[in-house]
């Protein structure tokens, strides 16, 4: 089975700590991505990285920065956390889809069960 | 990427079939239907998905319309523990993989 893991269930940090929030995947997937999920707004992309030392902007990344200088590890990295970041941070995983996609199972995006992050 | 549309809620009791609907009137030719799930406090869990034709695996059947404007994911006997916000996603593949947005949802609840 697929897993992938991250640090912290739960994390209460301070405004303006630097706070990093790591992910672990075993299946030696391509792809990996950062969300966050808050009530009503549903989940959305923070960045995502298709390979190690590679790195792509999703759809919220102000305030963020990550790391991957390993294919199994990808870091989210919370420079100077701010209340507005208090939130549920979800790490994914998956293959990546060579050129035009030919094989189904390279679309499952596997996630981790989240971390909670408090910022006070 | 298209937008979805599903309904907020829905009711289900528990051995009966349940038929979560999402329109997508907007898809375009090489976007693909996703479904996803999330149980209370965890990470979603991809389910299915599908680009015209029905498909079916071990968790649910997904059937597209024909002109691929709405799809209904049916999960065939629910049980208690498929209580859960089921999402719907439209979205093309890129070079890299696909990208997936996520919206509020529908929120299935399967009663005894």
């Amino acid at each position: 089975d697929v897993k992938v893991t991250q640090s912290s269930r739960y994390l209460v940090k301070r405004t303006g700590e630097k706070v990093f929030l790591e992910c672990v995947q075993d299946m030696d997937h391509e792809n990996m991505f950062w969300y966050r999920q808050d009530p009503g707004l549903g989940l959305r992309l923070i960045y995502f990285s298709y390979d190690v030392k590679m790195k792509e902007k999703g759809d919220i990344p102000e305030g963020y920065s990550v790391s991957r200088e390993k294919k199994e590890r990808f870091s989210l990295i919370l420079e100077s956390a701010s209340t507005n970041q208090t939130s549920m941070y979800l790490c994914a995983s998956s293959l990546r889809t060579p050129g035009t996609p030919a094989v189904k199972w390279s679309y499952e995006q596997y996630f981790g069960p989240g971390t909670r992050l408090t910022v006070t | 990427d298209a937008k979805t549309t599903q309904p907020t809620s829905m009711d289900c009791a528990e051995g009966r079939a349940a038929n979560l609907p999402c329109n997508h009137s907007t898809i375009s030719g090489n976007e693909y239907v996703y479904w996803y799930r999330q149980i209370h406090s965890q990470g979603p869990q991809y389910i299915i998905h599908g680009l015209k034709n029905n498909e079916t695996n071990e968790m649910a059947s997904l059937i597209i319309t024909e002109d691929r404007k709405s799809s209904t994911l049916i999960l065939p006997h629910a049980t208690l523990r498929d209580t859960a916000v089921y999402y719907c996603i439209v979205t093309a593949p890129m070079e890299y993989g696909n990208k997936l947005v996520f919206g509020a949802g529908t929120i299935l609840r399967v009663k005894s």
